[in-house]
């Protein structure tokens, strides 16, 4: 079965680097999501992606957080300057239309210290 | 209001059937979900169920929606070892198609 892709596994960052988390969607899907995952909380929406724009974005998303698809391949979500509060598991999510399948990537753990 | 409430544990014998259940408060949503998350691995989509359905039955899986009592749950049947996971159940929006996740029912299958 097509796979989410998403790298690095872990992400291991400075408070106040910059990260770049990349994911590789399912071919022919076209929306795209970015999630996280708090240790030991719920899985949050971040963001919603479609069409080369923002659709939605949670509170969560703000000034420092940014996703782009740069080469019409990979889609990334970029932090600029890291906070110990952003440490989580970071997830993909994709799907060809929307209200369908969402696949899930297996997620990158970013600790930042 | 954005709430999806699971019950955090269940152990179950391996063989038997595990019932695991989860309310949502959002009458508007469109699709249910359910995904499995193994220890360090991602979220796996196991089933989802339409809001206009009551029964999805998928080989050992059977979603059941109560959409009056906005209530959802996952049977697995003759469950096994390898079922030990987290279940995530998730709500999918009317508006912007986000989904609201539960906090997760850890199973666990004694053998």
């Amino acid at each position: 079965e097509p796979e989410v892709t998403q790298t690095p596994s872990h992400q291991v960052t400075q408070m106040g680097q910059e990260v770049i988390l990349r994911c590789v969607p399912i071919s022919n899907h076209l929306y795209f999501y970015w999630y996280r995952q708090i240790l030991g909380q719920k899985v949050e929406f971040l963001v919603s992606f479609y069409n080369n724009e923002i659709s939605e974005k949670s509170e969560i998303f703000d000034d420092q957080f940014s996703v782009e698809r740069p080469d019409g391949s990979n889609f990334t979500l970029k932090i600029r300057s890291t906070k110990l509060e952003d440490s989580a598991m970071y997830f993909c999510a994709t799907e060809a239309t929307t209200n369908e399948k969402l696949f899930f990537g297996s997620g990158t753990q970013l600790s930042v210290l | 209001g954005e709430d999806v409430e699971q019950s955090l544990f269940l152990s179950v014998r391996e063989g038997d059937s595990s019932v695991i259940n989860c309310t949502y408060t959002d009458s508007s949503s469109t699709y249910l979900y359910w995904y499995k998350q193994e220890p360090g691995a991602g979220l796996q989509l196991l089933t989802y169920i339409f809001s206009n359905m009551d029964m999805k039955q998928d080989q050992r899986l059977t979603v059941l929606l109560n959409k009056k009592d906005k209530h959802l749950s996952l049977r697995i049947a003759d469950t096994q070892t390898g079922d030990s996971a987290i279940y995530f159940c998730a709500e999918r929006k009317e508006y912007g198609n986000k989904l609201v996740f539960g906090a997760g029912t850890i199973l666990r299958v004694k053998s």
